[in-house]
């Protein structure tokens, strides 16, 4: 079966750093999702992204983050300034546009420690 | 707004006997409805959805899960539980936001403690 590579699978940064975390969705996907985890608990949902733009962000998503896909493979989320309630686990996960085939395909996750 | 609700933070079952694990939802609209399992140190795996059709709903490794629009539930189910079950479990569900756009929302994750 197809899947999304997340990597790295574990980033540690210090406080105040830029991360970047990159995905490689599914090839003929077009919708794209970023989701954080924190301490296995609750997934919290982020940010969706379609043809080119964000097309909805929770919260959570503040100043701080964004995303891109900057070479029509890659799917990055780009947090500027981490703190340390920005540790977690984040998934990203992908889907194909027909209606029928609605599954999220996830990665296995990337998680950061902020220190 | 969409959401979804997962009553219990963890359920415990013997190996052999069935298991259920509830989920409620809300939703504007035919629901589309999911569950995820989550093994310890992994990503989120699909189970099964509710799109339409017949209320129950047959998914991998033996789960399935029960439609009932008139208590908006999806409830997981499992005749004869197994130690290997042991996980997290996600109830989560598609509606669309106010641009039109599709949206997922998961429920807080329910543990799943099988015990031997």
């Amino acid at each position: 079966e197809p899947e999304v590579t997340q990597t790295p699978s574990h980033q540690v940064t210090q406080m105040g750093q830029e991360v970047i975390l990159r995905c490689v969705p599914i090839s003929n996907h077009l919708y794209f999702y970023w989701y954080r985890q924190i301490l296995g608990q609750k997934v919290e949902f982020l940010v969706s992204f379609y043809n080119n733009e964000i097309s909805e962000k929770s919260e959570i998503f503040d100043d701080q983050f964004s995303v891109e896909r900057p070479d029509g493979s890659n799917f990055t989320l780009k947090i500027r300034s981490t703190k340390l309630e920005d540790s977690a686990m984040y998934f990203c996960a992908s889907r194909v546009t027909e209606f029928n085939n609605e599954k999220l395909f996830f990665g296995s996750g990337t998680q950061l420690s902020v220190l | 707004a969409q959401s979804v609700a997962q009553p219990e933070d963890q359920v415990n079952v013997a190996e052999g006997n069935p298991l259920t694990v509830k989920c409620t939802y809300s939703v504007s609209g035919n629901p589309y409805l999911f569950w995820y399992v989550q093994y310890p140190n992994r990503g989120l795996q699909f189970l099964l959805k509710y799109i339409t059709g017949d209320n129950l709903v047959k998914g991998s490794y033996g789960f399935e899960a029960e439609f009932n629009k008139s208590q908006t539930s999806f409830h997981l189910k499992k005749p004869s539980a197994l130690v290997s079950d042991s996980a997290l479990y996600f109830c989560a569900v598609r509606g669309l936001n106010s641009g039109g756009y599709q949206k997922v929302t998961f429920g807080t994750g329910t543990k799943l403690q099988v015990i031997p």
